[in-house]
Parts: C-alpha cells; structure tokens; sequence
C-alpha cells in the first residue's frame, strides 16, 4: 500500500545549526508533499508545501526540496531557534480530485539546544 | 477565524467502555477528516466527509467506530466498545472545498484517547 517512510525519528542540534528531514513515497501518482509541524499539546500546522511541478520551494529559514524520480522530498531549516523545536511530519498526497488524504511519515522529533 | 475545536481534550475509558469524540470545524469548511496517530508511529488517515457525505471511509479500522457529521456542520466519531488498541490521538482536520492544492487541511489540537 501507500507509504511514507521518514527519517530521522530523532535530531537534536545547536541553536543556529541546521537541520535536515527526509521522507521517501512510495506512491508514485502522489503531486503534493506538505510538512506539518506540531508543537506540545497543539495539532499539526502546516509550515511548507511543493507540488509535483516544483523540485524546490523556500520560505524564510524553512526550504523543501523535491526528487520525483527517487521518490524523495526533503525538509531544511537553516539557522535553527529553540522554538523550532517540534515534532515535524512529511505527509504525500494525490492532489488531484476533491480530497484531501494525507499519507504521513512516522514524524521527526526535533530539539535545538540553545 | 476560529480554528478546528476538538472536544474532550483527553479521555480515559476502560475497555468495553464508549467515547464519543465530537469536532467543530472551520466555518465554512465542507471538508471534514478525522485521523488517528498511535503511540508516536504516523498520522492515520480514517475518514473524509464532504459535507454530511462520507467520500472516503477506507482508513476507518472496525465496525466498532461510527463517525457522523448531521447536516454537515460538526462531527463526530464513536468507538463503541473500545478495545486498548484505538488508544492514541484523534485529529480532526478541515479544508474549503475543492482540491488540497487550493485548500489545505487546518487540524485541531486533537482528543487523547487512553483505554485501560
């Protein structure tokens, strides 16, 4: 079936290091790739999002890159702060059509020490 | 704008026991999804209403959970009766309607269900 494997499932890094998360699909009709961030006790945000037609997007300290033909996608935030410090998840969707199902990723605990 | 509200927060059943989870989302939204992450593995997709219809039901476990969005405003989604397994957090998540390229998914704060 569809899936979405992610790595790591833990980072700590330095304050102002970056920090870099992968995913991998396996559904190969998946075109859009959101990433979600959820802080303590709070639901999933979402912070970026690449279709298919894009291999890169950034906003900010956060950038997203894309690899259709791997099957990869990948998650940067360059000079980390504390309150970066999350849980992230990479999810895949077939965009297309009226839903709106997320195939997600197991989720990276990330820690930036100050 | 009100984001998507999950009610209760957190619930402790015993097993055999039932629970209903109830979700109001964004004014507005016809989407409606509830999913569920076990015990820090990913984030399972259940169900997809669009308005009171259900589009997708495909992630729903058993037939012991019953999810309802009466006239197509809030829903919400029983277990009946819980087994220690459906333990975990249960996200509800909204989008306007159309594609998720135009309309992403809002998620709520979500209800931690513990079954003992």
């Amino acid at each position: 079936g569809e899936n979405v494997e992610q790595h790591p499932s833990t980072l700590s890094v330095q304050e102002g290091d970056s920090a870099v998360i992968k995913c991998t699909y396996s559904d190969s009709a998946s075109n859009y790739f959101p990433w979600y961030k959820q802080e303590l006790g709070k639901g999933p945000q979402l912070i970026i999002d690449i279709r298919s037609n894009v291999g890169e997007k950034k906003d900010q300290r956060i950038a997203v890159t894309l690899n259709k033909t791997a099957k990869h996608f990948s998650l940067h935030i360059t000079e980390t702060q504390p309150e970066d410090s999350a849980v992230y998840f990479c999810a895949a969707s077939r965009g297309s059509g009226n839903t709106g199902k997320l195939i997600f990723g197991q989720g990276t605990t990330l820690q930036v020490k100050p | 704008e009100a984001g998507v509200t999950q009610f209760p927060s957190h619930s402790v059943i015993e097993k055999g026991q039932t629970v209903t989870l109830r979700c109001d989302p964004i004014s507005g939204h016809d989407n409606l999804y509830w999913y569920r992450r076990v015990m820090g593995k990913e984030i399972k997709f259940l169900l997809h209403f669009v308005k009171e219809s259900k589009q997708d039901e495909s992630g729903m476990p058993n037939n012991r959970f019953l999810a309802e969005r009466t006239g197509g405003t809030y829903s919400t989604l029983k277990v009946q009766p819980a087994e220690l397994e459906d333990s975990g957090v249960y996200f509800c998540a909204s989008s306007q309607g159309g594609t998720v390229f135009n309309s992403p998914l809002h998620f709520g704060n979500g209800t931690r269900l513990t079954v003992t």
